[in-house]
């Protein structure tokens, strides 16, 4: 049972450009949803969240749009830079549990 | 900084065999998980524990799989006879408070291959 889904799978994007990742999900339990960003033998490490009673929230050039209606959420990173190269999980929690989507491997050229 | 660290990084184990993957989340933590990922692709739950008890599990984590916070500082996660398709990155996190409040702080990982 995927509980949240995440597309695109891989994502290569010029250095400056616009990396756009989207997520859905189901279950209404969800109120948090954060994104987490994974380098090679690392462990996830938090970049953004957000809650349900917003629609957008940027962090530098990090940004998450959310729909409630929808289920949906996305993550846009602005000026898309070779260091942001790494594996993007979205992530939908409730009071219990945190659940990953599918992950998105974004390669950013020079 | 304060860091949850895991061990062992890699253990490698006989089908059948018992695996006990170790972790020591961040001093001041209450909440308590384990994920895994295969090769690299998505990032599984298994279990959170809050207050000495599971507090949900996946479908994933059926009775071979067992958590045990033997001490105030140790989080364990026990498979008891260990498949082929057990061979994973396991991965233990912690957070101050419950997973749809903030921040959940993941070790590095450990590394189980099962031959």
């Amino acid at each position: 049972q995927q509980q949240v889904k995440q597309s695109p799978q891989s994502l290569i994007v010029q250095k400056g450009g616009i990396s756009i990742i989207n997520c859905a999900y189901e279950n209404t339990a969800f109120d948090y949803f954060p994104w987490y960003q994974q380098f090679p033998g690392k462990g996830p490490a938090l970049l953004i969240a957000i809650r349900p009673d917003v629609s957008e929230k940027k962090e530098g050039r990090f940004t998450i749009s959310f729909n409630k209606s929808a289920k949906q959420f996305s993550l846009h990173i602005m000026d898309s830079q070779p260091g942001d190269s790494a594996t993007y999980f979205c992530a939908a929690s409730s009071r219990n549990d945190m659940r990953f989507g599918a992950g998105t491997r974004l390669t950013v050229k020079p | 900084e304060p860091e949850v660290t895991q061990t062992p990084s890699h253990q490698v184990t006989q089908m059948g065999q018992e695996v006990i993957l170790r972790c020591v989340p961040i001093s001041n933590h209450l909440y308590f998980y384990w994920y895994r990922q295969i090769l690299g692709q998505k990032v599984e739950f298994l279990v959170s524990f809050y207050n000495n008890e599971i507090s949900e599990k996946s479908e994933i984590f059926d009775d071979q799989f067992s958590v045990e916070r033997p001490d105030g500082s140790n989080f364990t996660l026990k498979i008891r006879s260990t498949k082929l398709e057990d061979s994973a990155m396991y991965f233990c996190a912690s957070s101050v408070e419950s997973p749809n409040t903030g921040e959940l702080f993941f070790g590095e990982g450990s590394r189980l291959t099962v031959l």
